[in-house]
C-alpha cells in the first residue's frame, strides 16, 4: 500500500511568518496534487505538479515536486489567518488519488 | 456551475442502525468517488465509479457498506449495520474522468456521521 507522509502534522504560527509543509513517499507518482480543506467543507484543489523538479507559484504559495517524483513541498510566505486549514497532498496512482496524512495549519493574527 | 451536492450534512445514529448518504456530482462528470475521512486525517477512498460501473472498491468494507450509481449520475452510499468506528465525514467527489491520469477532483461538503 502506497503511503504519503506529511510533516509536520500540526503547525501553529503568527501572521507574517513563513512555513513549509512536506509530503514524502517511497513510491513514484505520475503527478501530485495539493488540496486545502476548511472546517465543514470538502478539500479544494490548489495545484497539480506533474514534472520532476517542477515549481509552481500561486500568489504566496510555492509548490515543488521532487526530482524523483516521490516527494513534494508547499511553502507559504507571510502567512495570513485566511491560510488556516488542513493541507493535503495526494499522489496520482494511475486512476485514483492516494491522500497524505494531512497538515493542520493555524495562523493567528 | 453547481458544485457537488451531498445530503444530509449531519447524521447521528446508534450502532447497529442503518444510514444512507446521497451525492449528486457536477453535471457531465463521469467519475464519482466516495471517501471516508476520520477527524484530522486525509480522505480514504472507499469506492470509485466510472459512469455506472465500479472501478475500485478494494477498500470498501463490503460486509456492511454498499454503494450504487444508477444511471451514471447520482449515487448513494449505505452502511448497515453501523459500528462506532464508522464515525467520520463521508465525502463525495467527482471528476471529468481521464483515461491515463487523475484530473482535478471536486468535493462536496461531506456528511458528518456520528455513531453512538
Amino acid at each position: 500500500t502506497q503511503l504519503l507522509e506529511q510533516s509536520p502534522q500540526f503547525l501553529s504560527i503568527q501572521e507574517g511568518e513563513n512555513l513549509t509543509v512536506y509530503c514524502n513517499s517511497s513510491s513514484v507518482f505520475s503527478s501530485l496534487q495539493w488540496y486545502r480543506q476548511e472546517p465543514g467543507e470538502g478539500p479544494v484543489l490548489l495545484v497539480t505538479v506533474v514534472t520532476g523538479g517542477e515549481v509552481k507559484k500561486l500568489k504566496r504559495l510555492t509548490f515543488q515536486f521532487g526530482d524523483a517524483r516521490k516527494d513534494s513541498s508547499l511553502h507559504i510566505t507571510a502567512a495570513q489567518p485566511g491560510d488556516t486549514g488542513l493541507y493535503l497532498c495526494a499522489g496520482d496512482d494511475t486512476d485514483k488519488l492516494i491522500f497524505g496524512t494531512g497538515t493542520r495549519l493555524q495562523v493567528f493574527p | 456551475e453547481a458544485g457537488v451536492a451531498q445530503s444530509p450534512r449531519y447524521k447521528i445514529i446508534e450502532k447497529r442502525q442503518s444510514v444512507a448518504f446521497w451525492c449528486n456530482p457536477i453535471s457531465g462528470h463521469a467519475t464519482l468517488y466516495w471517501y471516508q475521512q476520520i477527524l484530522g486525517q486525509g480522505p480514504k477512498l472507499l469506492i470509485q465509479f466510472q459512469n455506472n460501473g465500479v472501478v475500485d472498491d478494494s477498500q470498501l468494507p463490503k460486509d456492511r457498506f454498499s454503494a450504487e450509481r444508477l444511471k451514471g449520475v447520482d449515487s448513494t452510499l449505505k452502511i448497515q449495520p453501523a459500528k462506532l468506528e464508522d464515525s467520520a465525514v463521508y465525502l463525495c467527489a467527482s471528476s471529468l474522468g481521464h483515461v491515463l491520469a487523475v484530473g482535478a477532483q471536486y468535493f462536496g461538503p461531506g456528511t458528518r456521521l456520528t455513531v453512538l
